[in-house]
């Protein structure tokens, strides 16, 4: 399977506790995303990378969110001091960028539950 | 700012009726526009897009005409199947080259087929 992946699938914590999540894009892809989704809503836009760079952050990703991708290949993102707020599925999509018209691959998603 | 706007569901067809999703968009740039479908307990599938004035994306049966004068992206099919019943989300993204990135979403559209 050459698509894209992400672990865990589902994870739950408790209020406090702090959570990382993996993507794995598609191989050839230099452009990796985040986006939330919570249950009825769109995903919205958490941040984006062009290789190892970090590109762009939403103002949805406070000082207890950060992101890394750091050879440019898989990415993680940790949530720190997760609050019930942060319940939601959290998407990676990958992409060629310019090269295919921007056209986002998105994996199975993490649901994150906070008890 | 940026954004889209779909038309609310749920939207609930007889096998083979015809199907249309309103989206009309706001943008600030040169977006190129998108259809996302969601199966039921399957990640986001990119289902056709169109990113410049007067283009037609198609893909499976479904259709979807760039509009600019009306801002407008609306997704339509012919003949629905009960295989078809999904959550669609359109999408924009702003921009040309190296300054595409994020994609805004709609807050999805659940379509349901019956036999």
């Amino acid at each position: 399977d050459t698509g894209v992946s992400q672990n865990p699938r589902h994870k739950i914590t408790k209020r406090g506790q702090n959570v990382t999540f993996r993507c794995d894009p598609i191989s050839e892809h230099n452009r990796l995303y985040w986006y939330r989704q919570t249950l009825g809503q769109g995903p919205e836009f958490l941040t984006y990378f062009q290789n190892e760079a970090q590109l762009e952050k939403s103002r949805l990703l406070s000082d207890r969110f950060s992101a890394e991708r750091p050879k440019g290949s898989f990415s993680t993102l940790e949530i720190q001091r997760t609050e019930q707020g942060d319940s939601a599925m959290y998407l990676c999509a990958s992409s060629l960028g310019a090269d295919n018209g921007n056209e986002q691959y998105f994996g199975p998603g993490t649901r994150l539950t906070v008890t | 700012g940026d954004s889209v706007t779909q038309m609310e569901g749920p939207v609930t067809l007889s096998e083979e009726a015809f199907l249309t999703i309103n989206c009309t968009y706001t943008a600030t740039g040169y977006p190129s526009l998108f259809w996302y479908v969601q199966y039921p307990g399957e990640g986001l599938q990119l289902l056709l897009k169109a990113t410049k004035a007067d283009d037609k994306g198609s893909n499976k049966g479904f259709e979807a005409t760039y509009r600019k004068e009306t801002t407008s992206f609306h997704l339509e099919k012919g003949s629905v199947q009960v295989s078809d019943s999904a959550v669609y989300f359109c999408a924009l993204s702003i921009g040309r080259g190296s300054t595409l990135g994020r994609l805004y979403f709609g807050r999805g559209t659940q379509l349901t087929v019956w036999p």
